[in-house]
């Protein structure tokens, strides 16, 4: 079945640099790709959700790259700062009809002042 | 505001009993799921729901049932607990063709 792996799983920059996270995963029918955000204590915010026909998309300081050929997935914080500390996590699906995620293990990005 | 909402936030169970958590959205969405989170694992898929009545095994669904007696409500329902299912649990609903799902603020649950 579909394995995702999430790299690093720690991530210190300072603020106003860029952090990036990237997810690989296996199945080439994956058609779905997603990024949520999780802070101390409290359920995962969803970021961005892009489709298999997007390569690029961007979202109030946020970018998220598709590179279907090498199964990829990135997620970059531009100008990061010490709000965006938290755990960021990708997660897959073949299908928007049921929309079963596989999740990647987390990154915990620490932005400091 | 579209909302998923956990009951109870934190919970201690003793081994063997039975223990029942909530799941109310209100976002009218079709599909809801329980997710259980854990160190070095991430999120993993429980039990899915496409609907009222539906229920549906995710990829850890040993030792979970689930019950989705309406629309709104969705609950996981360990019937006899384990230290191992000692976890974080999140419920999640979505639409199908829609945006990615919308996750509650997640119930701690310790099985001593």
């Amino acid at each position: 079945g579909e394995q995702v792996e999430q790299r690093p799983p720690h991530l210190s920059v300072r603020e106003g640099d860029s952090a990036i996270i990237i997810c690989t995963y296996t199945d080439s029918a994956t058609a779905y790709f997603s990024w949520y955000k999780q802070e101390a204590g409290a359920g995962l915010q969803l970021l961005m959700s892009v489709l298999s026909n997007v390569d690029r998309k961007e979202e109030q300081g946020l970018t998220v790259l598709l590179n279907k050929k090498d199964k990829r997935l990135s997620l970059n914080l531009t100008a990061a700062h010490p709000g965006d500390s938290a755990v960021y996590f990708c997660a897959v699906s073949a299908s928007s009809g049921s929309w079963q995620l596989i999740f990647g293990s987390g990154t915990q990005l620490t932005v400091m002042p | 505001e579209a909302a998923v909402t956990q009951s109870p936030r934190n919970k201690v169970a003793v081994t063997g009993g039975k223990v029942t958590l909530s799941c109310n959205q209100t976002n009218n969405h079709n599909n809801m799921y329980w997710y259980r989170q854990d160190t070095g694992h991430g999120l993993r898929l429980i039990h899915y729901s496409y609907g009222a009545g539906s229920t549906e095994k995710g990829d850890i669904p040993d030792g979970y049932k689930a019950s989705r007696p309406s629309q709104e409500n969705f609950s996981l329902i360990l019937e006899l607990a384990t230290p191992s299912q000692t976890s974080v649990y999140f419920c999640a609903s979505g639409d199908a063709g829609g945006q990615a799902p919308l996750f509650g603020e997640g119930t701690r649950l310790s099985v001593l």
